[in-house]
């Protein structure tokens, strides 16, 4: 079933702006991870935070999670045309431990105009 | 570069005829996945690899088949492919626990 639900669907920003994305959960998790997907590719895995982090840093991208509220935000600084993309949230759910498996959200759009 | 390769990039194949889809990964990681992914939705498991332990989701059809004959390879069989099989397939692996996955460019696999 499905873990993850991304907020909003489709986001279009014009280039330099910040983009916020939100996603929300349903059950206990070890670890939640955003990945970006460009047209007809693969995922590419962008950041990966624990059910005990906070709050994490990786170059423009600043991921949040907050367990009570079963919900993570994923920014994305300065946003440029090249960001333009699919990103998906995925959570590890525990206690599967050894063999945890990432349950995927339907994705946000992000546009970026130039 | 150390990667997850998934081969063909595109596939077609006759409706009921048996197609193989193949991954490698030059990471050394003890996990590999399957997941199938129809357009504008969510990736969905198939199945993984924990070593040589095979994990099937419940939901996944008996269609589809995986085989690992080593810790690099992986190989997605489907045995009579539906229209419904359309979609891309996306292989991934990971070294443990509490890491991100490393995903290959995906299969698109058209059934004619």
């Amino acid at each position: 079933s499905q873990q993850g639900e991304e907020d909003p669907q489709a986001l279009s920003i014009q280039e330099g702006e910040n983009a916020t994305m939100n996603c929300s959960y349903k059950t206990s998790i070890n670890n939640l991870q955003w990945y970006r997907q460009n047209s007809g590719r693969g995922l590419v895995h962008l950041i990966l935070i624990r059910s005990n982090e906070r709050e994490k840093h990786s170059g423009r991208l600043r991921v949040t999670l907050d367990t009570s509220k079963k919900s993570s935000s994923l920014l994305i600084t300065a946003s440029r045309a090249a960001d333009t993309a699919s990103y998906f949230c995925a959570t590890d759910q525990a206690p599967t431990g050894a063999n945890s498996k990432l349950t995927f959200g339907k994705g946000i759009t992000l546009s970026v105009r130039p | 570069d150390a990667m997850v390769i998934q081969n063909p990039r595109y596939q077609v194949t006759q409706f009921g005829k048996p197609v193989t889809l193949s991954c490698s990964q030059t990471l050394n990681h003890n996990v590999m996945y399957w997941y199938q992914q129809k357009s504008s939705q969510a990736p969905k498991l198939l199945f993984h690899y924990y070593d040589k332990d095979f994990n099937n989701e419940a939901d996944t059809p008996d269609n589809f088949q995986s085989r690992r004959p080593n810790t690099s390879f992986c190989f997605l069989d489907i045995r009579s492919p539906g229209l419904g099989d359309a979609a891309m397939y996306l292989c991934a692996s990971r070294l443990e626990y509490n890491y991100g996955y490393t995903f290959g460019s995906g299969t698109r696999l058209t059934v004619v």
